[in-house]
């Protein structure tokens, strides 16, 4: 149990669907961040929250849409996916977003888009 | 832009057949490398931080070193629990944080 908390664990949902993925973090951490893991391919940063403000946006498209309503709670929207969109979706939180500063990762959201 | 590149990307070892996995990076001013331990399904599990080359980490049978240009994971007598995907990332001068694709280590009993 690293601290912080994503639900669902598993989601299969088809093109047409809107679902949201929702991530807590217990730490008392400032900055929180979704990162998309695909099959052989490094971890894709897709969006970074700092205090509540959206500091990052890393050329996502819109299909996905963040949220962040406060400091331990993230968001992320999901509507008229595609198949290549499948892949563990990972939230991430750290003390700040500044130097030196390690990263915790929830356990991911195994999406499938069918 | 940053690069994080680890070698190799698959590693079979014997129970107790010591190795090393390699990260080597480009980084706009190093602010930080990190190894995680990432096991199937699951999140990446925090490991360690480096800050500066000549530094060194331990923890049981895991120790990270670094240099100005690369960071070893090195496993000294590997039990088939520490089977996993390890994953190095940079922290650079703009605070973006870059992984490498991971080296996938299976120790076999």
């Amino acid at each position: 149990e690293t601290g912080v908390t994503q639900t669902p664990r598993h989601l299969v949902m088809g093109m047409t669907n809107k679902k949201s993925l929702k991530c807590e973090q217990h730490l008392g951490h400032n900055a929180m961040y979704w990162y998309k893991q695909s099959a052989k391919k490094p971890l894709e940063l897709m969006f970074v929250y700092s205090l509540e403000e959206r500091v990052e946006n890393n050329s996502v498209p819109s299909r996905f849409s963040p949220e962040c309503p406060n400091s331990s709670h993230l968001f992320l929207h999901l509507h008229t996916l595609q198949p290549e969109d499948s892949a563990l979706y990972l939230c991430a939180s750290s003390q700040s977003r500044g130097a030196s500063t390690e990263a915790f990762f929830g356990q991911g959201t195994r999406l499938t888009v069918v | 832009e940053d690069q994080v590149t680890q070698s190799p990307e698959a590693l079979r070892l014997q129970e107790g057949e010591s190795s090393s996995l390699n990260c080597s990076y480009t980084v706009s001013g190093l602010r930080g490398l990190f190894w995680y331990r990432q096991d199937p399904g699951k999140g990446p599990e925090f490991l360690f931080t480096l800050y500066s080359a000549g530094e060194e980490k331990e923890k049981e049978r895991l120790k990270a070193t670094l240099t100005k240009k690369e960071s070893f994971l090195h496993i000294t007598a590997p039990k088939p629990e520490d089977s996993a995907t390890y994953l190095c990332a940079v922290r650079d001068a703009g605070n973006m944080l870059t992984f490498g694709g991971g080296t996938r280590l299976m120790v076999k009993p």
